[in-house]
């Protein structure tokens, strides 16, 4: 499945810098997650939206700020990034936040460098 | 806390055969589901097939197919007659509940798979 798009797709940033991630989801999904995924180490879960209601926060820094407008839609405001932030951020989508089958979706990622 | 190993951080298949990627776990939970996704070198994490614990068969999707053994806590992917395509990353995933309650995957570190011509 293709159904979840992010943008952009690379970024480059430095330290000061302010940007978001942008995540769309066309599956008629309810819930949507942010991952990191660091070079030699697992995808680590960051944050859950279901019914556009944060249900999740992985203790992750406040320098990431999670927004979901509706259930089709999810940013990552970044800002004050650190170099060790570098890494790919997945965007994910499933029917819901529970249930025996409920399959992940995940779009391509964005690829961060912090400068 | 549910844990997922996966002990081959690559592996080589010659086009046309069969492969198995290995992969176990850890869990205290009665009722629980795995995934297998591919990540190629663009970035995507693709599913590609799914078992849950209280399934009677083992999972197959076309030409994967998932050896799942309850008691040894492994479900090791297996793909049949490789092809060029199939090179890339693969991870093993188990569904877990966060402490809020909302549902997340805890990953492997991954195998990488290398089909050769």
């Amino acid at each position: 499945e293709t159904g979840v798009t992010q943008t952009p797709r690379h970024l480059v940033m430095g330290m000061t810098n302010k940007k978001s991630l942008k995540c769309e989801q066309h599956l008629g999904h309810n819930a949507m997650y942010w991952y990191k995924q660091s070079a030699k180490k697992p995808l680590e879960l960051m944050f859950v939206y279901n019914f556009k209601e944060q249900t999740e926060n992985n203790s992750v820094p406040s320098r990431f700020s999670p927004e979901c407008p509706n259930s089709s839609h999810l940013f990552l405001h970044l800002h004050t990034l650190q170099p060790e932030d570098s890494a790919l951020y997945l965007c994910a989508s499933s029917q819901d936040s529970g249930g025996s089958k409920n399959i992940q979706y995940f779009g391509a990622g964005t690829r961060l460098s912090v400068l | 806390a549910q844990k997922i190993t996966q002990t081959q951080p690559g592996m080589f298949v010659q086009e046309k055969e069969a492969v198995t990627l290995d992969c176990t776990y850890d869990t205290s939970d009665q009722s629980y589901g795995l995934f297998w996704y591919k990540q190629p070198s663009s970035g995507e994490m693709i599913f590609l097939i799914y078992q849950g614990s209280y399934d009677e068969q083992n999972a197959t999707e076309g030409r994967y197919s998932l050896n799942f053994q309850k008691a040894r806590k492994s479900a090791n992917l297996v793909i049949s007659a490789s092809q060029l395509g199939d090179s890339a990353m693969y991870f093993c995933a188990m569904r877990a509940l966060t402490q809020g309650g909302s549902e997340k995957l805890v990953f492997g570190k991954g195998t990488k798979l290398t089909v050769n011509p």
